[in-house]
């Protein structure tokens, strides 16, 4: 059980726009700045969003975050088949002192 | 440009411990902190703990509290993660990060450990 939640799983055609949920409380995402990030089978994960909407150098501007109160959102534009990977959210739980993740979202592009 | 690389798979017996290094090149452990993050097969990503060698503060989840150790060692720029009392459930791959303090992004990752806890 995931102290962030996420959708198990999302679906969009190539070329749509895609949006991926986190949710959290007061006391992670409502407090702290969430991450995002990507990970293809067989790789080590990926920063793809920092500070809630920043985008690391390389990272193209098809990806975007954004956050509201105790909530965050990635989103994807312009979909390729090669974005199907798990997404995950971020951030650091002030209550518990601990980093927390949400359970991951498999992106299917059809 | 910061690399961290990680030392190799390890198969182990249950109820025994392996400890997994992690050395950054291209730059010391100032300045940030390091995370270790596992990813167990069919699950999603897991905080282990973490280190603020500047600060030398550490934290853990309270799931892995009194089985994980993470220490660091500034003159090789070497982070380790022990992990004791291992059980199947363990079987990961193991991830160190490099942790970008204020707002805690994971910005480096290694390679990632393979971890087999099998008798």
């Amino acid at each position: 059980q995931s102290v962030l939640t996420q959708p198990p799983s999302v679906s969009a055609a190539p070329g749509q726009k895609v949006t991926i949920s986190c949710s959290g409380s007061s006391s992670n995402i409502g407090k702290n700045y969430v991450s995002w990030y990507q990970q293809f089978p067989g790789t080590a994960p990926k920063l793809l969003i920092y500070d809630n909407n920043k985008r690391p150098s390389g990272i193209p501007d098809r990806f975007s975050g954004s956050k509201s109160g105790t909530s965050a959102t990635l989103g994807i534009t312009g979909l390729r088949p090669g974005d199907e990977a798990d997404y995950y959210c971020g951030t650091w739980d002030s209550s518990l002192s601990v980093g927390v993740f949400g359970g991951g979202t498999k992106l299917t592009v059809l | 440009q910061v690399q961290l690389v990680q030392s190799g798979a390890e198969v182990k017996k249950p109820g025994s411990s392996v400890k997994v290094s992690c050395k950054a090149s291209g730059d010391t452990f100032n300045n940030f902190g390091i995370s270790w993050v596992r990813r167990a097969p069919g699950q999603g990503l897991e905080w282990l703990g973490g280190i603020i060698p500047i600060f030398a503060t550490i934290n853990y989840a309270q799931k892995f509290q009194g089985r994980v150790t993470i220490t660091t060692d500034e003159s090789t720029s070497t982070a380790y993660m022990d992990l004791s009392s291992l059980r199947s459930e363990d079987t990961a791959i193991y991830y160190c990060t490099r942790v970008l303090m204020v707002s805690f992004a994971m910005d480096v990752w290694g390679q990632g450990t393979t971890v087999t806890v099998s008798s």
